[in-house]
């Protein structure tokens, strides 16, 4: 089945810098790969997604990267800033329309220092 | 926030005991899925519900059962109480066309079984 391997674990970076947080894959036939943010207590929220048909996707000051061949993808945060601290999870998915389950990374615990 | 409530918050059980958890999906959505997180790790697929019926079950043992209503609602069903199920269990709804990959989770139920 499907394994999604997520690094770093742990992410320290200092407001305005960047951060990037990389997922690998092993199921070639995964199409779907959404980015999900938690913070403490609450529940994952998702803030991006990328289709497999699309190599990068951007929405303000996040994006993410797909590489089918080698299988990894990536979040792209830029100017960080102390609110976007949390646990950044990546996962996979064999979608077709509403079906098919995620499966996720251990998760990027992310601190921006003011 | 979505669309999708999760009830109860937090619930107490001793080991050998039954519990239900009840989600209710966003409005739209048809497809429910089930995952359980524990501590510090991601979320891992339990089972989904599509239309009613279970479609896609995790590596999780029979006790773990489930139903989808006519509504999309859902339950989860766990038998037999163990120490090691423990977790914040999360459902996510999403719904069809070319949205539908997309999954937004409830808040969770904390379940706590000593």
């Amino acid at each position: 089945g499907e394994n999604v391997e997520q690094h770093p674990s742990t992410l320290s970076v200092q407001e305005g810098d960047s951060a990037v947080i990389k997922c690998t894959y092993s199921d070639s036939a995964s199409n779907y790969f959404p980015w999900y943010k938690q913070e403490l207590g609450k529940r994952p929220q998702l803030i991006i997604d990328i289709r497999s048909n699309v190599g990068e996707k951007k929405d303000q000051r996040i994006a993410v990267t797909l590489n089918k061949t080698a299988k990894h993808f990536s979040l792209h945060i830029t100017e960080t800033q102390p609110e976007d601290s949390a646990v950044y999870f990546c996962a996979a998915s064999i979608r077709e329309g509403s079906q098919g389950n995620l499966i996720f990374g251990k998760g990027t615990k992310l601190s921006v220092k003011p | 926030e979505t669309g999708v409530t999760q009830s109860p918050t937090h619930l107490i059980k001793t080991r050998g005991q039954q519990v239900t958890l009840r989600c209710s999906s966003q409005s739209g959505h048809n497809t429910v899925s089930w995952y359980q997180q524990a501590l510090g790790q991601g979320p891992q697929f339990i089972f989904q519900y599509y239309r009613e019926e279970e479609n896609g079950r995790g590596n999780f043992p029979p006790r773990f059962s489930g139903l989808q209503f006519p509504n999309y609602s859902s339950e989860l069903n766990v038998n037999a109480l163990e120490l090691d199920d423990s977790a914040l269990y999360l459902c996510a709804s999403s719904g069809a066309g070319t949205s539908g990959a997309e999954q937004y989770f409830g808040p969770g139920t904390r379940l706590t079984v000593t």
